[in-house]
C-alpha cells in the first residue's frame, strides 16, 4: 500500500551492528505495528502502538525496541543484530475508529545479518 | 490463542483453471483478512471479510463465522496470481493479526 512506506527496502549488515528500520504512513491511522516474516512462514508480531504514548510488546519482542516519534512514524531498532534476525520486516497500520481493525501493510524491508 | 490453518499448503495450476483456498480458525474472530504475497515479497490486501461474501474481479471470498472458516476463490487463474496467499484473523480482544502458514500457488502457462 503506497500510503505506508518503509525504509530501507533492503539492508545487509553485520552481527553486532545497530540497525533502525523506519515506517511512515499518510493514512492518518493511530495504530501501527511491526511484524516479522521468516521463510515459509506467516507473519509474527514484534511490537505495536495504539497511539504516540502507547507501546506494547508482541509475541517476539526480544532483541528489538521501538520508538513512536509521531502519529505517522514508528521505528524498529535492533540494538545488536544477530544472524537469526535475518527476515522480512513489515510495518502495518489500522484505524482506531475501525471496530474490526483492518490492517494495511507496507512494502517490507528485507534485512540480512551476516 | 487462536489457531489458523490454511489448506492446501501448495497448489499448482494450469493457467485458466479455478481454485479454492481454505482457512480454518479455532475461535470467534473480529477480523479476517486475505493477503497475496507476490514473488517480490510485497503483501497485498485482497479482502477484509470477517463475515459474508465479497467479490473483486476474478477473486471472491466467503467467511462463515459461525463455522469458523473462510474460502478464497480464484477463477480463470493467471500466471500473475502466483505467490503465497495468507489468511489472518484477529480475536475479539483485538490487538494482533494471527497469520496462517499460507498457501503457495504456482500458475503454469
Amino acid at each position: 500500500d503506497a500510503d505506508v512506506t518503509q525504509t530501507p527496502r533492503n539492508r545487509i549488515t553485520k552481527t553486532g551492528k545497530r540497525i533502525m528500520l523506519e515506517c511512515s504512513q499518510t493514512k492518518g491511522h493511530d495504530r501501527m505495528y511491526w511484524y516479522r516474516q521468516d521463510p515459509g512462514l506467516g507473519l509474527r508480531l514484534i511490537y505495536y502502538s495504539f497511539d504516540v504514548k502507547d507501546i506494547n510488546k508482541g509475541e517476539i519482542s526480544d532483541g528489538y525496541s521501538v520508538s513512536r516519534q509521531a502519529q505517522a512514524k514508528f521505528s524498529l531498532s535492533l540494538e545488536s543484530a544477530i544472524p537469526n534476525q535475518t527476515a522480512l520486516y513489515f510495518c502495518a497500520t489500522s484505524d482506531l475508529l475501525d471496530q474490526h481493525n483492518e490492517q494495511f501493510f507496507g512494502p517490507g524491508t528485507r534485512l540480512t545479518v551476516l | 490463542g487462536i489457531q489458523v490453518e490454511q489448506s492446501p499448503p501448495d497448489l499448482i495450476l494450469q493457467e485458466g483453471a479455478n481454485s479454492t483456498l481454505r482457512c480454518n480458525f479455532s475461535d470467534s474472530v473480529n477480523n479476517l483478512q486475505w493477503f497475496h504475497q507476490n514473488p517480490w515479497g510485497q503483501l497485498i490486501n485482497l479482502f477484509y471479510i470477517p463475515s459474508g461474501t465479497k467479490q473483486n474481479g476474478r477473486l471472491s471470498a466467503t467467511t462463515v463465522a459461525t463455522e469458523r472458516y473462510s474460502l478464497l476463490y480464484i477463477s480463470s487463474s493467471q500466471t500473475t496470481d502466483s505467490g503465497v496467499y495468507f489468511c489472518a484473523v484477529m480475536g475479539n480482544q483485538g490487538g494482533k493479526l494471527i497469520f496462517g502458514q499460507g498457501t503457495e500457488l504456482s500458475v503454469k502457462p
